[in-house]
């Protein structure tokens, strides 16, 4: 049950897009179709903006979208918005009823 | 609409014990399985445990496996989770978080507000 590697900051001007990778193993990432991706503003709870690597659950902007490639999974916003300035966590199912999550990547709007 | 609300955190001794509470609401308790998932200060989120929508199941990290406890009254639309033998590195912020209806996938859709859970001599 290790934690899943992601970048710790990340950055991008209003209008870009930018792409948060999220690496894991064979374990969990590269052996399931179940990745998610949470934002986090700061005092607030997780809220989920993708899940099974790229389905976006009702209210979530089309500009969020994920792919996965192996053991890596990314989350790739694009037109940033000052108010996507947030942390981001990745998580995926890693069999027999385990979950495991990413440290977050801050990601700052410039 | 969902509503999820920790309760229970506090500020506890090294090898003490501690029960938070989850409340439920605007929705079939019974009909969805749970998590608990905390955060360590200025850390990312690390998964804690499930039941079973009926509690007949659970499944525990590594790190909490005979320590922690989680179970569940549906009569009562709450959630718990006993934590015993608490350590330092057990200092965080405990969320109760929804498990997706849909059995052919794993997510968590709904995440209440988080208890502040201390252990610290």
């Amino acid at each position: 049950q290790s934690a899943l590697t992601q970048p710790r900051s990340v950055s991008g001007s209003p209008g870009q897009s930018v792409t948060l990778s999220c690496t894991g193993s064979s374990l969990d990432v590269g052996g399931y179709k179940y990745v998610c991706w949470y934002q986090q503003h700061p005092g607030k709870a997780p809220k989920l903006i993708l899940y099974d690597v790229t389905k976006r659950p009702s209210g979530v902007p089309d500009r969020f979208s994920g792919s996965k490639s192996g053991n890596t999974a990314s989350l790739t916003i694009s037109g940033l918005q000052a108010e996507d300035e947030a942390d981001y966590f990745c998580c995926s199912y890693a069999g027999s009823f385990t979950w495991v999550f990413g440290g977050g990547t801050q990601l700052t709007v410039l | 609409q969902v509503q999820l609300v920790e309760s229970g955190g506090g500020v506890v001794q090294p090898g003490g014990s501690l029960r938070l509470s989850c409340a439920a609401s605007g929705f079939t308790f019974s009909s969805y399985s749970f998590h608990w998932v905390r955060q360590a200060p200025g850390k990312g989120l690390e998964w804690v445990t499930v039941i079973s929508y009926d509690g007949g199941k659970q499944y525990y990290a590594d790190s909490v496996q005979g320590r922690f406890t989680i179970s569940r009254d549906n009569s009562k639309n709450t959630l718990y989770l006993r934590m015993n033998s608490l350590r330092a590195e057990d200092t965080a912020l405990y969320y109760c978080a929804r498990d997706s209806a849909d059995p052919d996938t794993y997510y968590f859709d709904y995440w209440g507000q988080g208890t502040l859970v201390t252990v610290s001599s």
